[in-house]
């Protein structure tokens, strides 16, 4: 089955600097990659995701790149603020609209960005 | 509208007790996943339904915990004889599981503690 691997488990960076969080899955035929957030306290919320059929993805100061060939796909937080602070997951589900979306998780970065 | 929500938020037992948990998903979202989440750790899946398929149990630590979902309503995560390893965060999620949208959304948690 899928397996999904994340680094590095924890991150610290100044504030206004990048803070890049990489994953790897195992499974080709993954086709759909979520990245959640998790606040102290709270359940994981969706921040990102992207499909298989995509290179890149931007949503204001966050980018997601999937490489299918390397299977990797990376979550790049640019001008890190104090709130950005939180545990990230990434994830993958090897088989979007077939009975394999089991959504496979990733073991979590704690990224804390220092003012 | 209402998110998940799950219930007790808090709750604290005697080892070898029975505790239920519920958790109510987003109406009209038919995936659900229970996962376990101890103090500093990632997701731990437990189990996975999604509408009227046989549930994904491989994530199930003993057959001390079993969960049950009525239609695609309502589920119960039941863990007999309790532990104190089984002292943990219980977070339950809901998924359309469809179409364009396999979001998770997380419910607050059950705080689950074993003395």
């Amino acid at each position: 089955g899928e397996n999904v691997e994340q680094h590095p488990s924890t991150l610290s960076v100044q504030e206004g600097d990048s803070a890049v969080i990489k994953c790897t899955y195992s499974d080709s035929a993954s086709n759909y990659f979520p990245w959640y957030k998790q606040e102290l306290g709270k359940g994981p919320q969706l921040i990102i995701d992207i499909r298989s059929n995509v290179g890149e993805k931007k949503d204001q100061r966050i980018a997601v790149t999937l490489n299918k060939t390397a299977k990797h796909f990376s979550l790049h937080i640019t001008e890190t603020q104090p709130e950005d602070s939180a545990v990230y997951f990434c994830a993958a589900i090897p088989g979007l609209g077939t009975s394999y979306d089991k959504v496979i998780f990733g073991p979590g970065t704690s990224l804390s960005v220092i003012p | 509208g209402a998110g998940v929500s799950q219930s007790p938020s808090n709750k604290v037992t005697e080892k070898g007790k029975d505790v239920e948990l519920r958790c109510d998903p987003i109406s009209g979202h038919t995936a659900l996943y229970w996962y376990r989440q101890r103090l500093g750790q990632g997701l731990e899946f437990l189990i996975y339904f999604q509408g009227n398929s046989a549930p994904d149990k491989s994530g199930l630590p003993s057959d001390r915990f079993s969960a049950e979902r009525t239609g695609e309503s309502v589920s119960t995560l039941t863990i007999q004889r309790t532990q104190q390893e089984d002292s943990a965060v219980y977070l339950c999620a809901s998924s359309l599981a469809a179409g364009n949208s396999y979001e998770q959304y997380f419910g607050p948690g059950t705080r689950l503690t074993v003395t």
